[in-house]
This record gives C-alpha cells, structure tokens and sequence, in this order.
C-alpha cells in the first residue's frame, strides 16, 4: 500500500490550491479515506473524510472552504482548498479510514 | 465536537519502565454499532503518524505486543510494557465514533 500526496506549495491569502493523494497496492474504491492537517510544532488536525460511496464529512474550521473528492478511475483522492488562511498553514496527509496507512505529507504555507 | 483530553502532555521514561497514557472523551465513545472506535498513534520524529492500536484494545499487524490497550465509554489507557528507544516520540489518541477527532498528544521522551 503506497499513498502519495502532491499539490502542496506556496499561495496567498484568499487564494486557492488542489492537493492530490495518488494510492496504489489497494482496491481503492472500496475504502474511505481521510485528510488530516499538522501545522508547524503541533499536533494532528483532522480535516475532512470521504467514504466509499463518496459520502463526505468536514471539520467546522474548514466547512464551506475546503472540498474534499476522489475519482476511483485514477485511485486518487483530492482536496480543493479555497479561499485559504495563515493558519491553514500545514502539513497535509492523507489516510485511509482505519488509520493504517498514511502519506508522507505535503507541505502547504499560505503567506503573502 | 468529541474533545479528547490527553495526559500527561510529556512522559519522561527509561529504557525498560513501564508507562501509561490516558485518553479521556467528552462524550462516550461506544457506536450504536456495538464497536467503540477509538485508536492510538505514535508519530515518530519526520514521520506521518503510524497506527498501534484499533477499537480500543486490537494491536495493529507488526506492532510489538510490549503495546495495549484498554477502556470503555469516555477513558482509555495506552500501556507500554518496557519503553524501547524506538517508542520515543508522540503519541495521540483519535475517535471516530463521531465526527474524528484527535487527542493533543502525549510526548515520551528518555529520561
């Protein structure tokens, strides 16, 4: 089971950014799946889950901001971020829906 | 939301003691489903997060059995049997019984 994060960089105050988590070595439509946050020195944040049948659930400080989605075709889940906060600052991991299994983290820093 | 309360914050511990670290819940953990979802992770040093322990008490494949877990309802406990070098880092509790939720972590370090 491999999970890879991409996406993450480098954007402004109220701008936008799409993260990509790419999985493999698993039937990926057949499992939830999680995106989870860890701002600089701090502890883990969970974000938004997606189950199976695309059923979605978010966290209250990034409702109404955040999109999470996944397309089964290409095993990969996705998380649009929008209208994006300093404190949005993080690493962001993906996992799927027992916690077994995680990504290395992607880097996002929103500064101007 | 569920607030998981942690402690202690750190642990200081030798090699070989014994320590535990305790996960309380703002509201019971127990899903109508008869399962009660809660976890614990060791997030090492540059490391995402590994999981130990599911549904309060099942050990995860390849993790060493010096690791348990127990509880019910609103407390649980995360046991290590003779802390090895390699257990050092930060441990958090997560529920997903509601909408998930992690505990602010515990940091084991050598004392």
């Amino acid at each position: 089971v491999q999970l890879v994060e991409s996406g993450g960089g480098l954007v402004q105050p109220g701008k936008s950014l799409k993260l990509s988590c790419s999985a493999s070595g698993f039937t990926f439509s057949s499992y939830g799946m999680h995106w989870i946050r860890q701002a600089p020195g701090k502890g883990l944040d969970w974000v938004a889950y997606i189950s199976s049948s695309s059923g979605t659930v978010y966290a209250d400080a990034v409702k109404g901001r955040f999109t999470i989605s996944r397309d089964n075709a290409k095993n990969t889940l996705y998380l649009q971020l929008n209208s994006l906060k300093s404190e949005d600052t993080a690493i962001y991991y993906c996992a799927r829906r027992r916690w077994e299994y995680w990504g290395q983290g992607v880097m996002v820093t929103v500064s101007s | 939301d569920v607030v998981l309360t942690q402690t202690p914050p750190t642990l200081s511990a030798t090699i070989g003691q014994s320590v535990s670290i305790s996960c309380r819940s703002s509201q019971s953990l127990l899903h109508s489903n008869g399962n009660t979802y809660l976890n614990w992770l060791l997030q090492r040093p540059g490391q995402p997060p590994q999981l130990l322990i599911y549904l309060v008490s099942r050990l995860e494949s390849g993790v060493p059995n010096r690791f348990s877990g127990s509880g019910s309802g609103t407390d649980f406990t995360l046991k290590i049997s003779g802390v090895e070098a390699e257990d050092l880092g930060v441990y958090y509790c997560v529920q997903s019984t509601h909408a998930d939720t992690f505990g602010a972590g515990t940091k084991l370090e050598l004392k």
